[in-house]
């Protein structure tokens, strides 16, 4: 199958710095990609659709200044969390869909996120 | 929007006996409804997928039925053995274009 590949697999940082997380295509175009956010023993919750070339549609509740969304190729999507707080600790993962070949979801590796 | 429902939200059963995991949609324009396996801090897994032209899926141990009239779709592991211990999620969605809504996900405990 596709391979999405996201970057980094676990990151700590200090509440108000800033962090990107990139999710990579590495063998298919994807004009979109999804963000998801996942708390411990949560399911998967929908943050934003990610269209390259465009801006982001955010899911209700998603702040759009503190989740940036930038999608500027076609196998890139990158997620900046602004102004990072504890409350924002979680697991993110990025996903794909190979929309020529199959419907099947891709999904990177996960980005585990703590801010102390 | 979608709304998945999935049940149970926990599962134990003994090697080998089956599971069974239930989900229902909401938006009759889902046509396309995957079965994932996450273990804890990994990315989900598709073990079985179903669209919607189909009733049934199998493959090997694991099975996959949908009901468009209901809107309901169930995973069925026949077989059960200890690895298969992890939480399952069940979703759903319309043409590729757009993101997949997961149920509640699932624990399934498969005890020796």
């Amino acid at each position: 199958g596709a391979v999405v590949s996201q970057h980094p697999s676990w990151v700590i940082c200090k509440s108000g710095t800033s962090v990107k997380i990139e999710c990579r295509s590495l063998d298919f175009q994807a004009t979109t990609m999804f963000w998801y956010r996942q708390f411990p023993k949560q399911s998967l919750m929908l943050m934003a659709t990610s269209n390259e070339g465009s801006k982001a549609t955010y899911e209700q509740g998603v702040e759009k200044d503190k989740f940036l969304i930038n999608h500027a190729s076609l196998t890139l999507s990158t997620l900046t969390v602004t102004s990072a707080h504890p409350e924002d600790s979680s697991f993110y993962i990025c996903s794909a869909r190979d929309a020529q070949w199959t419907t099947e979801a891709f999904f990177g590796q996960g980005t585990r996120l703590t801010v102390v | 929007g979608e709304n998945v429902e999935q049940h149970p939200s926990t599962l134990s059963v003994q090697e080998g006996d089956s599971a069974v995991i239930k989900c229902t949609y909401s938006d009759s324009a889902s046509n396309y409804f995957p079965w994932y396996k996450q273990e804890l801090g990994k990315r989900p897994q598709l073990i079985i997928d179903i669209r919607s032209n189909v009733g049934e899926k199998k493959d090997q141990r694991i099975a996959v039925t949908l009901n468009k009239t209901a809107k309901h779709f169930s995973l069925h592991i026949t077989e059960t053995q200890p690895e298969d211990s992890a939480v399952y999620f069940c979703a759903a969605s319309p043409s590729s274009g757009y993101a997949l809504n997961f149920g509640k996900g699932t624990s399934l405990l498969v005890t020796p």
